[in-house]
């Protein structure tokens, strides 16, 4: 079964410097990875996702994220974080073939920024 | 274009209850998915439908169930309610869903408390 972990509930980090966050993953077959991220009272937000090619995949809001398939490690990462950063991020898998799916969900990191 | 709606965004139900929760997908968008969103959890997944027929189901009892409309906007139905479903829940929509790629654009949610 496919399975994603986010080893840490909170990350802490001070305005200005390179945040990580966590990601591991169990899939059978390649994997399809992702990062959302959820502010207060909202719904998930695409961050950016791996398929395959290039191991450090850059998305939204200056956030990348670095493939490691020997570690099976999806890691989330921004070189200088922001107060807005502060967010709740969740990585997650695509489960399912190629007639539907579902994303299973990590169980999320809070991400604060102070500043 | 405007993005996934939910509708109410708040409920307050009692036990035994049964409720309908409402999701307008993005104009266009034929895959629907539901989200059950807990802090103890996490995010779950209810089900996914497709033209109007149900794709992928996760493991959740029978009071859950859902159906989509011919112009691809969905509700879910949660029958007896239990205190245990206090939750936010979440619909998601994208193009087709097919493919594993394919990122979901989800609603704000709609937060649901069982009393």
């Amino acid at each position: 079964a496919q399975s994603v972990a986010q080893p840490e509930d909170q990350v802490n980090v001070a305005e200005g410097n390179p945040l990580t966050v966590k990601c591991t993953y169990s899939v059978s077959g390649n994997p399809y990875l992702f990062w959302y991220v959820q502010y207060p009272n909202r719904g998930l937000q695409f961050l950016l996702k791996y398929i395959t090619g290039d191991n450090l995949v850059k998305g939204s809001y200056g956030f990348e994220a670095e493939f490691n398939k020997s570690q099976t490690s999806f890691h989330l990462k921004k070189p200088s974080a922001l107060v807005s950063d502060s967010a709740l991020y969740f990585c997650a898998v695509r489960d399912g073939g190629n007639q539907g799916g579902k994303l299973i969900f990590g169980q999320g990191t809070e991400l604060s920024v102070k500043p | 274009k405007a993005g996934v709606t939910q509708t109410p965004r708040y409920l307050i139900k009692t036990r035994g209850q049964q409720v309908t929760l409402s999701c307008s997908p993005i104009s266009g968008h034929r895959s629907v998915s539901w989200y059950q969103q807990t802090p103890g959890q996490g995010l779950q997944f209810l089900f996914e439908y497709f033209s109007e027929t149900q794709r992928n189901k996760g493991n959740f009892p029978g009071r859950f169930s859902g159906r989509q409309f011919s112009n691809s906007r969905s509700e879910m139905n949660v029958s007896t309610l239990e205190l245990g479903d206090s939750a936010l829940y979440l619909c998601a929509s994208s193009s087709e869903g097919r493919l594993r790629g394919e990122k979901l654009f989800f609603g704000s949610g709609t937060q649901l408390s069982v009393l």
